[in-house]
């Protein structure tokens, strides 16, 4: 089982470039999340969703957007990409009060 | 603003020592979640706690949620170089809105 798969595992972006990570379960769970996660920190909700067609805010949404069309994927997007957001992040899905299942994390460094 | 606090925020110890992390908030959580990261690898859960007052057991593991569900410890018996790692705890207001502690990154020298 695959589980929850991110892609890519690695970027480097200059500043000003966008990019989408992408965040694909094949759990058929209905919540989803995109966390970052600083050096030596712990994790920051960036935005949630808790189906498709629903977004919301988490702690840290500036710089950033999502989208759920599918209850597959979802999808983080950088429109202009700033040093501030070089990052580790993780995307999890979970299923009513289970457990969050994580990917393995997509490194991003912005220069 | 819901805000999670561990402490301390790094421990090396030797193997066979007993640890304790703590995990506090002024928030209430309806559920509190312990994840542990290793690098390069995404959180992996260790264990729920949904009612105040509760203790789990993994081994040499015991996890405890205040009576007020505000707080969590982690207490690590005879620890062993197998359980370095980043020790997180995750607490649910039910709203699946899931917030993560500041971590505890342990280093256990054999």
């Amino acid at each position: 089982n695959a589980g929850v798969t991110q892609t890519p595992k690695f970027r480097i972006l200059k500043i000003g470039q966008s990019m989408t990570l992408q965040c694909t379960q094949d759990m058929n769970h209905n919540y989803m999340y995109w966390y970052r996660q600083d050096p030596g920190m712990g994790l920051k909700l960036i935005y949630y969703s808790v189906g498709a067609g629903i977004t919301d805010k988490g702690e840290v949404p500036n710089g950033y957007n999502v989208s759920r069309s599918t209850t597959e994927d979802f999808p983080l997007r950088l429109e202009l990409a700033a040093p501030s957001q070089t990052s580790v992040y993780f995307c999890a899905s979970s299923q009513g009060n289970s457990p969050l299942h994580f990917g393995n994390g997509t490194r991003l460094t912005v220069t | 603003t819901q805000l999670l606090e561990q402490s301390p925020q790094f421990l090396s110890i030797q193997e066979g020592e007993n640890l304790t992390v703590y995990c506090n908030s002024s928030s209430v959580f309806s559920s509190l979640q312990w994840y542990r990261q290793e690098p390069g690898e995404g959180p992996v859960l260790l264990v729920t706690v949904v009612t105040g007052g509760e203790v789990k057991k993994l081994k040499r593991l015991t996890f405890q949620f205040g009576d007020a569900r505000k707080d969590s410890s982690l207490h690590i018996t005879a620890a062993q170089p197998g359980d370095t790692g980043l020790y997180l705890c995750a607490g649910n207001s039910g709203t699946y809105k899931y917030i993560f502690g500041t971590g505890t990154r342990l280093k256990v020298l054999a």
